[in-house]
């Protein structure tokens, strides 16, 4: 079966600092891949997608992440993270059979 | 409304007892997901709906869910003789077409707690 996986469960920073959060996952046929963020008491909502062409995807808030094809990887970073980016970040990739499937979900957490 | 609304929000019940969650999806969108996350896990699929199609139910974790999408827009969630474990956040989403390529909304979600 396919699977998701975020290497990190909890992840605490400063504010400034850089962040990388790492997902992988298993299916090698085509993939749609996903991060979605769910900020404190609210839904989950889009942080960038990516469906083909130019690997490296600028999202919202100045994420980005980069599709590796040959790892199975959609890192996402940001080179400076803030207070506000305090989230629960989830990765998600739409195989071919018009599935979501799920990463655990990372809880970051920026120290204003 | 203009996004995914789920009802209710919250919802206790006793262990045993059966429960209905509903979902209004974006009007116009074909695709209706159900999802749950329970603590410490990610976000497990349950259902899928496509338009006419059958629905994928691949992801039902017992004969004790089910769901319904009535004239391809309001969904319900149906969990009979709920157990302690089906204890999660249900989160709903659609998109406007099920195929690779468009981006799911997903509602707030109903956070369900058996006891």
């Amino acid at each position: 079966a396919q699977s998701v996986s975020q290497h990190n469960h909890h992840v605490i920073l400063s504010e400034a600092a850089s962040l990388e959060l790492g997902c992988n996952y298993s299916y090698g046929g085509t993939v749609n891949l996903f991060w979605y963020v769910q900020y404190p008491g609210q839904h989950l909502q889009l942080l960038l997608k990516y469906f083909s062409g130019d690997p490296l995807v600028k999202g919202i808030k100045g994420f980005e992440a980069e599709f590796i094809k040959s790892k199975f990887s959609f890192n996402l970073r940001k080179p400076s993270v803030q207070w506000s980016d305090t989230a629960e970040y989830f990765c998600a990739v739409m195989d071919s059979n018009y599935q979501l499937i799920w990463g655990a979900g990372t809880k970051l957490i920026i120290k204003p | 409304g203009a996004g995914v609304s789920q009802s209710p929000s919250n919802k206790v019940t006793e262990k045993g007892k059966d429960v209905e969650l509903r979902c209004d999806p974006i009007s116009g969108h074909t695709a209706l997901y159900w999802y749950r996350q329970s603590l410490g896990q990610g976000l497990e699929f349950l259902i899928y709906f496509q338009g006419n199609s059958a629905p994928d139910k691949s992801g039902l974790p017992s004969d004790r869910f089910s769901a319904e999408r009535t004239g391809g827009s309001v969904s319900t969630l149906t969990i009979q003789r709920t157990q302690q474990e089906d204890s999660a956040v249900y989160l709903c989403a659609s998109s406007r077409t099920g195929r690779l390529g468009t981006e799911a909304f997903f509602g707030q979600g109903t956070r369900l707690t058996v006891v």
